[in-house]
């Protein structure tokens, strides 16, 4: 079974530029999340979905940062216009279903330097 | 709001001893609890979980966790520690009234041959 796929994997842009994270979850999972994880610290939910609707964005800056879900399946993470403390690695799960209990399995993450 | 505390940054432990990684939590309801390992430059990956039922949980790579409500604590254990163990662990916590999974700040395992 492949796993959560990422892409970049890295990325370095200067501030006050744009940047998009791209996410495809394991094939058949519901829900969607993503976290921004900064160095130093445990991964911080930023917005999760199941399957195309939003669940809960409350942690996320949505002056800046924007993420859709086109057909339920992949997605993207959007950060305009970014600042030095977007520095982070992003990293994007999913679960079967959408039930607290259920697992979530990661992808190895976007790694974004601001400079 | 839920929280998880891992008080160890760091914890060091000779090849083939038994090493125990830390983690407390605060729930308003029941609470769900999770240990993920992060290698470098990868992703999280899932160890084990406790949902309910028995207290010792066992999980991937012969980790295995304890559940004790009265301490509020979900240790992470594992008998004989290999130097491929050496990694980031991180405690997550959910609860039944909280969508939120919220993880702690991790601790680096090292095994030392």
């Amino acid at each position: 079974e492949a796993g959560v796929a990422q892409s970049p994997r890295y990325k370095i842009i200067e501030k006050r530029q744009s940047v998009a994270f791209w996410c495809n979850p394991i094939s058949g999972h519901a829900t969607l999340y993503w976290y921004q994880q900064i160095l130093g610290q445990g991964p911080k939910l930023l917005i999760q979905f199941q399957n195309n609707g939003v669940v809960d964005d409350s942690q996320l800056p949505k002056d800046r940062f924007s993420a859709e879900r086109l057909k339920g399946v992949d997605s993207t993470l959007k950060i305009q216009p970014a600042k030095l403390e977007d520095s982070a690695v992003y990293l994007c799960a999913s679960s079967l279903e959408v039930t607290i209990t259920d697992t979530q399995y990661f992808g190895p993450g976007t790694r974004l330097t601001v400079l | 709001a839920q929280s998880v505390a891992q008080p160890e940054d760091q914890v060091n432990v000779a090849e083939g001893n038994p090493l125990t990684v830390k983690c407390t939590y605060s729930v308003s309801g029941n609470p769900y609890l999770f240990w993920y390992v992060q290698y470098p430059n990868r992703g999280l990956q899932f160890l084990l979980k406790y949902i309910t039922g028995d207290n010792l949980v066992k999980g991937s790579y012969g980790f295995e966790a304890e559940f004790n409500k009265s301490q509020t604590s979900f240790h992470l254990k594992k008998p004989s520690a290999l130097v491929s163990d050496s990694a980031l662990y991180f405690c997550a916590v959910r609860d039944g009234n909280n969508n939120d999974m919220r993880f702690g700040a991790g601790t680096r395992l090292t095994v030392k041959p």
